[in-house]
């Protein structure tokens, strides 16, 4: 079936350290992706996006994914994690040019411990 | 420069009453997405209107839920004879209407609880 898929529920990591969250999809062709933060009790603010050209994009708040073909993933990264990007982080996708339903994951939570 | 603009934040109806979501898109922005987001899960479309005109509404419930955005004024998501079912958090998006539906801009969203 058609999907986006976040695999872990739920992260924690310690401040200061790296975070990977994994996102992949299983749609025929390369859709647009994009990476959403939800912080508690607020709105969705977009992260960064990949339409097409250089696989690494790089987004806001120090954030970069990186789009993989062949693994049908585009996972989200930072070198260095700080107290305040704690909160749920979704991965979507848009399906062809000029499509407009935007399909989410259902989310990774992430902690930050001290 | 105000972005997707939602209100009210947070609303409490009891079953059999009417909810009223409202949404006012960025300034220079037509086109107009509503989503809904059940606890723990992700959001999902419910329906896509331009000014005066449904688009797809493939997303929305067949009953008790429709939703309108007329030439002047926001764009209201109305929710009839609310159900315990019907408590989730909505959110409005916004995109120009040029070329770029895939990037919607999110509201805060409204928070709804049907006791």
């Amino acid at each position: 079936a058609q999907s986006v898929t976040q695999p872990d529920i739920h992260i924690t990591v310690s401040e200061g350290a790296s975070l990977e969250l994994r996102c992949n999809y299983s749609y025929g062709a390369t859709p647009y992706l994009f990476w959403y933060v939800q912080s508690p009790g607020q709105g969705l603010q977009l992260l960064l996006k990949y339409f097409s050209g250089d696989t690494l994009v790089q987004g806001i708040k120090g954030f970069e994914a990186e789009f993989k073909r062949s693994q049908s993933s585009f996972n989200l990264r930072k070198p260095s994690v700080h107290w305040s990007d704690a909160a749920e982080y979704f991965c979507a996708v848009v399906l062809n040019p000029g499509g407009f339903k935007t399909i989410f994951g259902a989310g990774t939570r992430l902690f930050v411990k001290a | 420069n105000a972005g997707v603009m939602q209100n009210p934040r947070h609303l409490v109806r009891r079953r059999g009453q009417e909810a009223r979501l409202r949404c006012s898109p960025m300034k220079g922005h037509s086109h107009v997405y509503w989503y809904r987001q059940l606890p723990e899960e992700g959001l999902k479309f419910m329906v896509y209107l331009q000014k005066e005109n449904i688009i797809d509404e493939s997303g929305m419930p067949k009953e008790r839920f429709s939703a309108e955005f007329p030439k002047e004024g926001p764009s209201i998501l109305r929710i009839q004879q609310v159900v315990r079912g019907d408590s989730a958090a909505y959110f409005c998006a916004s995109s120009p209407p040029s070329a770029g539906q895939e990037t919607q801009y999110f509201g805060p969203g409204t928070r709804l609880l049907v006791l």
